[in-house]
Formats: C-alpha cells, sequence, structure tokens
C-alpha cells in the first residue's frame, strides 16, 4: 500500500510560468514532509521541506504548501525554469522513535518538462 | 568535503555472485540508509543505521545485509546475487530529516 502518492508521472510547462507538482499521503503519522530534485545518472538532491506544524515554506522560487486535514502537499516553482527539468520526489518521514531516524517514504516521482 | 561516495558505480554480477557496496559520509552524520530505485517506483528503504555498529531492516531488506563498522562508512552486502536485484542503489546520510544522497551504483544482475 502506498502512503505517499504522486498521481501525475509527468508534467509539462512552458518556462516563465508557474509549475505545480502535488503529493498525497495516507499515513497521518508523517510529520515532515521533503521535495527532492533528481537528475539522470545523479542521486536526489534536497529542494524543500517543510514541518506539520507550518502550512507553507518558502525559499526562493520554490514554495511547498501543507494542508493536513486534507493529507496533501505541493510544490510551486514560480518562474520555472529550464534547469527545472527533472524528476522531483516527494517524501515523508514519522517521528523519531528511541533517538533514530528510520527513513523516508517516497512517491514514485514526477518528471517535470519544462518548454522553452 | 565530499559528502556522500559510493563505489562502485556500476558492476554487472552473473546470478549466485556477491558483492558488496561501499558508501562513505564526512559530513559527520549518524544516520545512514540504503535505498534502492527500479524503473516507475520512487526510492524504497533497504536497511538503515542510527549509529555506528547498530542495523535495521527497511521496507525491502530481504536478500541483502548491512553493516556499520564504522561511523563514516555503511556497507551493502548481497550474498547471492538475483536478476531481482538489478536497481539502482542509493547511499544516504543524515543528522535529522534532511538526508544527502551519494551519486547511485547502478546494478546489473543477469
Amino acid at each position: 500500500d502506498q502512503q505517499v502518492k504522486q498521481n501525475s508521472p509527468s508534467l509539462s510547462v512552458q518556462e516563465g510560468r508557474i509549475s505545480i507538482l502535488n503529493c498525497d499521503y495516507t499515513n497521518s503519522m508523517f510529520d515532515y514532509f521533503l521535495w527532492y530534485k533528481k537528475y539522470p545518472a545523479e542521486g536526489p538532491t534536497f529542494l524543500i521541506s517543510i514541518s506539520s506544524i507550518k502550512d507553507k515554506n518558502e525559499d526562493g522560487r520554490f514554495t511547498v504548501f501543507l494542508n493536513k486535514s486534507a493529507k496533501h502537499l505541493s510544490l510551486h516553482i514560480v518562474p520555472s525554469q529550464p534547469g527545472d527539468s527533472a524528476v522531483y520526489f516527494c517524501a515523508a518521514s514519522r517521528p523519531y522513535s528511541g533517538g533514530g531516524a528510520d527513513g523516508l517514504t517516497f512517491g514514485k516521482g514526477t518528471h517535470l518538462i519544462i518548454q522553452p | 568535503n565530499a559528502g556522500v561516495t559510493q563505489t562502485p558505480k556500476f558492476r554487472v554480477l552473473k546470478t549466485g555472485q556477491s558483492m558488496t557496496l561501499l558508501c562513505a559520509q564526512d559530513m559527520n552524520h549518524e544516520y545512514m540508509y540504503w535505498y534502492r530505485q527500479d524503473p516507475g517506483m520512487g526510492l524504497r528503504l533497504i536497511h538503515y543505521s542510527v549509529g555506528e555498529g547498530t542495523t535495521a531492516k527497511g521496507e525491502v531488506p530481504d536478500g541483502y545485509n548491512v553493516s556499520r563498522l564504522k561511523k563514516q562508512n555503511f556497507l551493502l552486502g548481497l550474498e547471492s546475487a538475483a536478476p531481482s536485484q538489478t536497481s539502482v542503489y542509493f547511499c544516504a546520510s543524515s543528522k535529522l530529516n534532511e538526508q544527502f544522497f551519494g551519486p547511485g551504483t547502478r546494478l546489473t544482475v543477469l
């Protein structure tokens, strides 16, 4: 059973416009959410995160919104640039137990294509 | 500061062969992880470690073993490789929630 879902395998957006990537989760124990960006033949790189006590976090062109009641988060990229073309993964984590961190649960990813 | 490095970058094995993937981090992170990524799938956690000398199973641990003898290194072993273990393997480390990933190891089992 997939606990983190990204229902759009791909998304095409024109350069300069807004890109909106969506993510849904089912596990109400998740309390921290992250977005990673991945280029081919490279490891994922951290983009932006949000704690469940917030509903918005902004970092330059990237903004993540969290709707806890709907178990939904979204990543907004404004304006979209050609270098943003990549696969974006949504990930979630549960509160630490015993001082440890038991890894992230990832969605399947959305391939964002920025059209010139 | 190299971050997270993985050795080797590519490997081809025959069914039944064994190998060890090495992950090293120079950020003094306590937590380290091994994930696999398959086509059309997200990253799935194989094993993880919350500190030197400790390991734990993740979502898909079968067929793999791990060891964390030194804080900076996390080894992933395949004792008897199977074609189902053909995948791209990513190592990560973290201090808290944000995980830093290595470049990956592409493994093909024939």
